[in-house]
């Protein structure tokens, strides 16, 4: 189906390596959020583009974390210099339109694992 | 700070138990309430959702969640569960002056058959 599509399903990478994180919205969505899951706990919010705008980046945790949606729809999440405490799954989520009101439809993440 | 809290991080039935789980969050302005599952293998899905009208909201599968404002509550119930309803529910909350939605830790429910 045309669901939200994330790649790659797992990502092993060493301390300190870069890595990047991509997601497929659903096509003609608007919104697109990021998302870290650590185990045991819900999702938390990372950063929230409208088309090709970053319009909220409040959630990313350091300056090591960078996202972009640079034409508005496929999407890439960069954590440089990666840290253990990197270690998670990462959410991609889109909806059709802004406002809150609008159900996000997620995708199946990222798992993300750091030596 | 924000928050959403669920009360229960792990809850264990035998099927046709009744159902609920506890949800409060801390905003004091406008909202929109969300109840997400994640069955095992699966992505996060919408299970209902609250805007405005009726504070009784139905949703897929036979859930239900009751909007209380003045307990700032919107706890999730089912009345006799099955064993497919083995998942993890998360709580959501959006607040209308922001963009991001607040998720709850979750609660994750196991149902013996």
């Amino acid at each position: 189906g045309a669901g939200v599509s994330q790649s790659p399903r797992y990502k092993v990478a060493k301390r300190g390596q870069d890595v990047a994180l991509r997601c497929d919205p659903i096509s003609g969505h608007v919104s697109l959020f990021w998302y870290q899951q650590a185990l045991g706990q819900g999702p938390e919010f990372l950063t929230y583009f409208q088309n090709e705008a970053q319009l909220d980046k409040s959630g990313l945790p350091s300056d090591r974390f960078f996202a972009e949606r640079p034409e508005g729809s496929v999407s890439t999440l960069k954590i440089q210099r990666t840290q253990q405490e990197d270690s998670a799954v990462y959410l991609c989520a889109s909806s059709l339109r802004p406002g809150g009101t609008q159900p996000q439809h997620f995708g199946d993440g990222t798992r993300l694992s750091i030596l | 700070a924000q928050s959403v809290s669920q009360h229960n991080h792990h809850v264990i039935l035998s099927e046709a138990a009744s159902l609920e789980l506890g949800c409060n969050y801390s905003y004091g302005g406008t909202v929109n309430l969300f109840w997400y599952v994640q069955y095992p293998g699966q992505h996060l899905q919408l299970l209902l959702k609250y805007f405005s009208g009726d504070p009784l909201v139905k949703g897929i599968k036979g859930f239900e969640a009751e909007f209380i404002k003045s307990k700032f509550s919107f706890n999730l119930r089912k009345p006799s569960v099955q064993w497919s309803d083995t998942a993890e529910y998360f709580c959501a909350v959006h607040e209308n002056r922001d963009d991001k939605i607040i998720f709850g830790k979750g609660t994750r429910l196991h149902i013996l058959p």
